[in-house]
């Protein structure tokens, strides 16, 4: 099975902040890899899929890139709304693994 | 408007048994389905996911053998029986729909519903 890993597992971050999260998969996934951000109580919601295609409706502060076993999540100039927890999912083979969540707090 | 709504969860003793459902509206399902699962305090973990047509299934190793995925599309739901269940299996149960209709490739996770707990305990 494919091992999704996300580095940090937390992060403190201010208001207007430039903010990157990492993922790292354990083989190759070429750009099979999405990230969702998830509220307490709430279900994920898809915010980037393809490793770089923004999904319509989510503003355009998220983006995404990378390809093969590295990639990354960056969010320009945070907004109070983006306060949540972050994961990464591949989605190259039928296992679908998620990597473990960055949690994303105010400073 | 597109929705899932899952039901069916519960609390139930360890190695029993429990069928959720999803019930998918405001769209044509015809979309590859997902169950993902999410313990209390914990992240994410994919459980299974079953083609447009029903034909081709796959399970995480957790689950593989105890539940099984199924859908029936005359009534637009998707299903999940457990069985054999541990208290390790109490969690936030999530049915979500494939991003592309009717593809023949494996996509992200687009809609999901609301979630449906269920507690192992006895």
């Amino acid at each position: 099975d494919i091992q999704m890993t996300q580095s940090p597992s937390s992060l403190s971050a201010s208001v207007g902040d430039r903010v990157t999260i990492t993922c790292r998969a354990s083989q190759s996934i070429s750009s099979w890899l999405a990230w969702y951000q998830q509220k307490p109580g709430k279900a994920p919601k898809l915010l980037i899929y393809k490793a770089s295609s923004l999904k319509s409706g989510v503003p355009s502060r998220f983006s995404g890139s990378g390809s093969g076993t590295e990639f990354t999540l960056t969010i320009n100039s945070l907004q109070p709304d983006d306060f949540a927890t972050y994961y990464c999912q591949q989605y190259n083979s039928y296992s679908h693994s998620f990597g473990q969540g960055t949690k994303l707090e105010i400073k | 408007q597109v929705q899932l709504v899952e039901s069916g969860g519960g609390v139930v003793q360890p190695g029993g048994s429990l069928r959720l459902s999803c019930a998918a509206s405001g769209f044509s399902f015809s979309y590859g389905m997902h169950w993902v699962r999410q313990a209390p305090g914990k992240g994410l973990e994919w459980l299974a996911y079953v083609r447009e047509d029903g034909r081709e299934k796959y399970y995480a190793d957790s689950v593989k053998g105890r539940f099984s995925i199924s859908r029936d599309n005359s009534r637009n739901t998707l299903y999940l029986q457990m069985k054999r269940l541990r208290v390790e299996d109490t969690a936030v149960y999530y049915c979500a729909q494939d991003l592309v209709e009717s593809s023949k490739f494996f996509e992200a996770l687009d809609i999901w519903g609301q979630g449906t707990m269920v507690t192992v305990s006895s």
